[in-house]
């Protein structure tokens, strides 16, 4: 079945810390892949987005992710972060052959510790 | 510029009851959806519409319904409430069905049904 995975449930990191998470999904053909934030108790944010182009995208707030096509993967990174990047992570796909429906990943929680 | 709204923020509900989650927007978006977020789940879609008078099924629609009469609102009603219902709804819009485009998201309706 068509998915979208997002490897770690739970990361635990200090500020100045580098973050990556994982993301993989299993669709075929094109795909436009998306990075969300929700904070806490609040809705969710648009951090970045892939459509076509350079695979190596930059979003707001320092992140960027990169897309690899032969990995199925789209994972996100931040060098070095920050109290205020407590948050749970999305990763979401946008399939032409899933019938452009958006498909998120479980989530990552990330705390950020000071 | 309310973008997507949902009422209401927060409802109990007992087991058997009927209520309408209700979703508007205001950006003249086609396509209209409906998630329910459940921890290390991340984000299941329920039900969408991609424009006025065309609704379709999610990974996860039963006990639910839907009706898009309007281009702006997109209502969610639960039938016969279940404590399995339990749960963060969120409405989602975004402008063109057949492209990816980035989707917008209420603010969330915490509901729990005892």
């Amino acid at each position: 079945a068509q998915s979208v995975s997002q490897h770690n449930h739970h990361v635990i990191l200090s500020e100045a810390a580098s973050l990556e998470l994982g993301c993989n999904y299993s669709y075929g053909g094109t795909v436009n892949l998306f990075w969300y934030v929700q904070y806490p108790g609040q809705h969710l944010q648009l951090l970045l987005k892939y459509f076509s182009g350079d695979p190596l995208v930059k979003g707001i707030k320092g992140f960027e992710a990169e897309f690899i096509k032969s990995k199925f993967s789209f994972n996100l990174r931040k060098p070095s972060v920050q109290w205020s990047d407590t948050a749970e992570y999305f990763c979401a796909v946008v399939s032409k052959a899933a019938g452009n429906k958006l498909t998120f990943g479980g989530g990552t929680r990330v705390l950020v510790k000071p | 510029n309310a973008g997507v709204t949902q009422t209401p923020k927060f409802q109990v509900l007992k087991t058997g009851q009927s209520m309408t989650l209700q979703c508007a927007q205001d950006m003249n978006h086609e396509y209209m959806s409906w998630y329910r977020q459940d921890p290390g789940m991340g984000l299941r879609l329920i039900h969408y519409s991609v424009g006025a008078g065309i609704t379709d099924q999610g990974e996860v629609p039963n006990g639910y319904n839907v009706s898009r009469s309007t281009t702006e609102d997109f209502p969610l009603r639960l039938l016969s409430a279940a404590p399995s219902q339990t749960s963060v709804y969120f409405c989602a819009s975004r402008r063109d069905p057949q492209r990816a485009t980035e989707a917008f998201f209420g603010q969330g309706t915490r509901l729990t049904v005892v």
